[in-house]
């Protein structure tokens, strides 16, 4: 069975510039579950997704947001990037919540 | 606390038992987790543990839950090289679907 899928694996953008994360949950998985790690400040939770609604958010401007498709998969928009939004992008999917599954992540540069 | 507590660093020698703390901030959250990131990678889900349970036992791994004191520990029985990663305690916190997770502790093991 798939795990969760993530892409791109890398992407390298200009301050300024929007960025499109991508990312598909484990099959039979609803919720869908955005995270940013940063250097030296662990997991932070940015967005939760739910049959299609966004359930919760998390301490973030709204230049970040997303969406979850008919299909369960989700994308997550970052608008006007900021040298601070370099990080590693993790999404994770559950069915109930009880137990978040991880993908790999994307690692997002601002130069 | 308003964070999920954890050492930074810890280092063992191969064949040793490593023992990872945490201190998590509420006394009602439901399941406290413990996951596992190796260099490049996602988060990898270890074990869990439900909050009516003390202990849990899965091979190597025993979670020990204290919930007087808000206290989560991992022990790792017989450390393989294979084992250095960051560890990350997390906790789910009673009316929430998401997970709150401590900074990560980095397990070095040598040979």
């Amino acid at each position: 069975e798939a795990g969760v899928t993530q892409s791109p694996t890398h992407l390298i953008k200009t301050r300024g510039q929007q960025a499109t994360l991508r990312c598909s949950p484990i099959s039979g998985h609803t919720s869908v579950y955005w995270y940013q790690q940063a250097l030296g400040l662990g997991l932070q939770f940015l967005l939760w997704y739910d049959e299609g609604e966004e359930r919760n958010r998390g301490n973030f401007p709204p230049r970040f947001s997303g969406r979850q498709f008919p299909n369960y998969s989700s994308e997550l928009n970052v608008n006007a990037l900021e040298l601070e939004d370099s990080a590693l992008y993790l999404c994770a999917s559950s069915f109930g919540g009880e137990k978040l599954f991880f993908g790999s992540g994307t690692q997002l540069s601002v130069l | 606390g308003e964070d999920v507590e954890q050492s930074l660093f810890l280092s063992v020698r191969e064949g040793d038992s490593s023992v990872i703390n945490c201190t998590y901030t509420d006394s009602s959250s439901t399941y406290l987790y413990w996951y596992k990131q190796e260099p490049g990678a996602g988060l990898q889900l270890l074990t869990y543990i439900f909050s009516n349970m003390d202990m849990k036992q899965d091979q190597r791994l025993t979670v020990l839950l204290n919930k007087k004191d808000k206290h989560l520990s991992l022990r790792i029985a017989d450390t393989q090289t294979g084992d250095s990663a960051i560890y990350f305690c997390a906790e789910r916190r009673p009316g929430y679907s998401t997970l709150t997770f401590g900074k990560g502790t980095m397990l070095l093991v040598s040979p």
